[in-house]
């Protein structure tokens, strides 16, 4: 089983609608969550880190469940330049490196 | 300030040719990290640096990698003997090195090889 699963999409959707990613993780010593964004050919970008509390960012809003060992990302009104890759990434306690999900190709149509 | 940087940022080589792809990390920062990333993959651990620690190799996938790092710097991932299957973009990484949700890792853009 993947360390990391994410729905690879892809989401298509309107300019200003609401559009939500889940991802779920196998380990449950991880640790640390974060969504990065992946443009096309293009190096990850932390987006944002997760809190236990849930936390939110502007436009975006992230969750997480431990119980349930899943993440999601909430984008409200998305924008043209929100279409890119969302990649889902766990750290593991006692673990250097990230783990990280597919991805889930986001397209956010005018 | 200035990112994390790689060299070169395309790479085509023949099979059985030996590779070096070049990382230079943020100033300050005393981790690094190489991943790769094959298309339709998620990026894939690779090796990891700590300050003047034994380095993490537990991701290299076989004794043809292997990577350096000099005076706590500049890395460089070398690929002996290239394989079509090592066709990815190599992605290093470099972090404060703190524990926990502080030490964020910053990538740089790359390096796209190519192994025909």
């Amino acid at each position: 089983r993947k360390e990391v699963e994410q729905d690879p999409g892809p989401f298509n959707v309107p300019e200003g609608a609401t559009v939500a990613f889940n991802c779920t993780y196998s380990n449950s010593a991880s640790q640390s969550f974060f969504w990065y964004r992946q443009d096309c050919r293009k190096e990850p970008k932390l987006l944002m880190s997760v809190y236990s509390s849930g936390n939110e960012d502007g436009r975006f809003t992230a969750q997480l469940n431990r119980a349930s060992q899943y993440i999601s990302l909430l984008i409200r009104d998305s924008k043209l330049s929100d279409s890119a890759t969302y990649l889902c990434v766990v750290r593991r306690w006692g673990a250097n490196n990230l783990f990280f999900g597919t991805g889930t190709r986001l397209t956010v149509i005018p | 300030g200035a990112g994390v940087s790689q060299s070169p940022s395309n790479k085509v080589t023949e099979k059985g040719k030996d590779v070096e792809l070049r990382c230079d990390p943020i100033s300050g920062h005393t981790a690094l990290y190489w991943y790769r990333q094959s298309l339709g993959q998620g990026l894939e651990f690779l090796i990891y640096f700590q300050g003047n620690s034994a380095p993490d190799k537990s991701g290299l996938p076989s004794d043809r990698f292997s990577a350096e790092r000099t005076g706590g710097s500049v890395s460089t991932l070398t690929i002996q003997r290239t394989q079509q299957e090592d066709s990815a973009v190599y992605l290093c990484a470099s972090s404060l090195g703190r524990e926990g949700l502080k030490d964020t890792q910053y990538f740089g853009p790359g390096t796209r090889l190519t192994v025909l």
